[in-house]
């Protein structure tokens, strides 16, 4: 139980499209979803925590409009790089908490396996 | 705040040998504490974690890690290597403070090499 899927794996485009990034929660429902960005070689930079039917929070630093999320449904989060460069390629690992009856959240995020931004 | 301390990024240790990721963290409550393995390319898998309870805990593949609030530590050992523990080794913390929404807190990872 507890998996989390990501889509696409691996995406190359060019400077200045868009890209969306896709996180579902395949068998539970996740109110809370986070995005980090990891750079090689490092540590998991926490970018947003996404809640479902809200507006998503965004860490200091992190653009929200060049980060968009939307976090849909109980089991779907998307982030949309937009206008891409360069210095956006990185590697992108959503997570998800799970809801346990009567809305008491999990303490225990569970992570996608990433995709990586290459933009040229 | 909240901080996580990764003392190590490189350990590497030989088949067999015990294996020890030292962990230190700085908190104003209690937190909870976590260890992630990240294999190449792929995301964190949660290796095991500390809420309440028994200091002493113990994860998937023989890993255990032990909770010191007057240490401020939570070191990840695991009697004897393989190598497939060969691994990227993430230590965090989550304040649990009801506005932080149950944010994880990552250190720097500790990268473990296994030789044969």
């Amino acid at each position: 139980g507890a998996v989390v899927s990501q889509h696409p794996s691996r995406v190359i485009c060019k400077s200045g499209t868009s890209v969306k990034i896709e996180c579902r929660s395949l068998d539970f429902q996740a109110t809370t979803m986070f995005w980090y960005r990891q750079f090689p070689k490092q540590s998991l930079m926490l970018m947003a925590t996404s809640n479902e039917g809200s507006k998503a929070t965004y860490e200091q630093g992190v653009e929200k409009d060049k980060f968009l999320i939307n976090h849909a449904s109980l089991t779907l989060s998307t982030l949309t790089v937009t206008s891409a460069h360069p210095e956006d390629s990185s590697f992108y690992i959503c997570s998800a908490r799970d809801r346990r009856g009567r809305g008491y959240l999990s303490e225990t995020q569970y992570f996608g396996p990433g995709t990586r931004l290459l933009v040229l | 705040a909240q901080s996580v301390t990764q003392l190590g990024s490189h350990v590497s240790v030989s088949e067999g040998a015990l294996v020890l990721l030292r962990c230190n963290y700085s908190s104003s409550v209690p937190p909870y504490l976590f260890w992630y393995v990240q294999y190449p390319n792929q995301g964190l898998q949660l290796l095991l974690k500390y809420t309440t309870g028994a200091t002493l805990v113990k994860g998937i593949n023989g890993f255990e890690a032990e909770f010191k609030k007057s240490e401020t530590s939570f070191h990840l050992t695991k009697p004897s290597a393989h190598m497939s523990d060969a691994a990227e080794y993430f230590c965090a913390v989550s304040p649990m403070i009801y506005n932080q929404g149950g944010k994880l807190i990552f250190g720097q990872g500790t990268e473990l090499s296994v030789k044969p």
